[in-house]
């Protein structure tokens, strides 16, 4: 069965910060792959999606980027954390477009 | 690009009811509904699916509708019990390789 790991599940970092969450998927082969992030009692809006190795689309422009290295990893940067990058980022992945999404279990991060 | 319009933002009902959550999508194109429920403080877990060459599908005391006709679905809940207490989310599949999420309904269940 398939499993979707992240880490770390909790982090606190100062305002101009860098940041690495990673995400990894097991038991599937080229996974589309997911970046969301969820502000305290907000809908989920959609950072980054990956179709193959090193293929990355964005969606909101901001001081985030992601990364690809390997078929199922999958991982999300920032060189300066904002205040407003504060929230719940949750990684998911699909075996298609019209395939249902699974969750990991996400990332709190506070950025103070 | 796809639009997910979910209403309401909130519901409350008493335990026992049911509840409806209505979704509304743009797409013509889009063929893959699924509902989350996401409990506080946890990821969002899928409860239930449906494909466009299916116009209802039940599980348990859950079920989904689907017009694609009026381009609506919506997620109904019978006898509802104090653990149906969370965030519902609807979604839609994009042209791309994406899923569009509704804004989300806190639905409570009161005593």
């Amino acid at each position: 069965s398939q499993t979707i790991h992240q880490w770390p599940a909790t982090l606190v970092q100062p305002v101009g910060s860098p940041l690495s969450l990673e995400c990894t998927v097991e038991g599937t082969s080229n996974p589309n792959l997911y970046w969301y992030r969820q502000a305290a009692g907000r809908g989920l809006q959609l950072l980054f999606y990956s179709v193959g190795i090193g293929q990355i689309s964005s969606e909101v422009p901001q001081n985030l980027s992601a990364s690809r290295p390997q078929d199922r990893q999958f991982i999300l940067s920032s060189k300066k954390l904002l205040l407003s990058d504060s929230g719940f980022y949750l990684c998911a992945w699909s075996q298609g477009r019209t395939d249902t999404q699974y969750f990991g279990p996400g990332t709190r991060l506070t950025v103070l | 690009g796809e639009n997910v319009e979910q209403h309401p933002s909130t519901l409350s009902v008493q335990e026992g009811d049911s509840a409806v959550i209505k979704c509304t999508y743009s797409d013509s194109a889009s063929n893959y509904f699924p509902w989350y429920k996401q409990e506080l403080g946890k990821r969002p877990q899928l409860i239930i699916d449906i494909r466009s060459n299916v116009g209802e599908k039940k599980d348990q005391r859950i079920a989904v509708t689907l017009n694609k006709t009026a381009k609506h679905f919506s997620l109904h809940i019978t006898e509802t019990q104090p653990e149906d207490s969370a965030v519902y989310f609807c979604a839609a599949s994009g042209r791309d390789d994406k899923i569009i999420f509704g804004k989300g309904t806190r639905l409570h269940i009161l005593p």
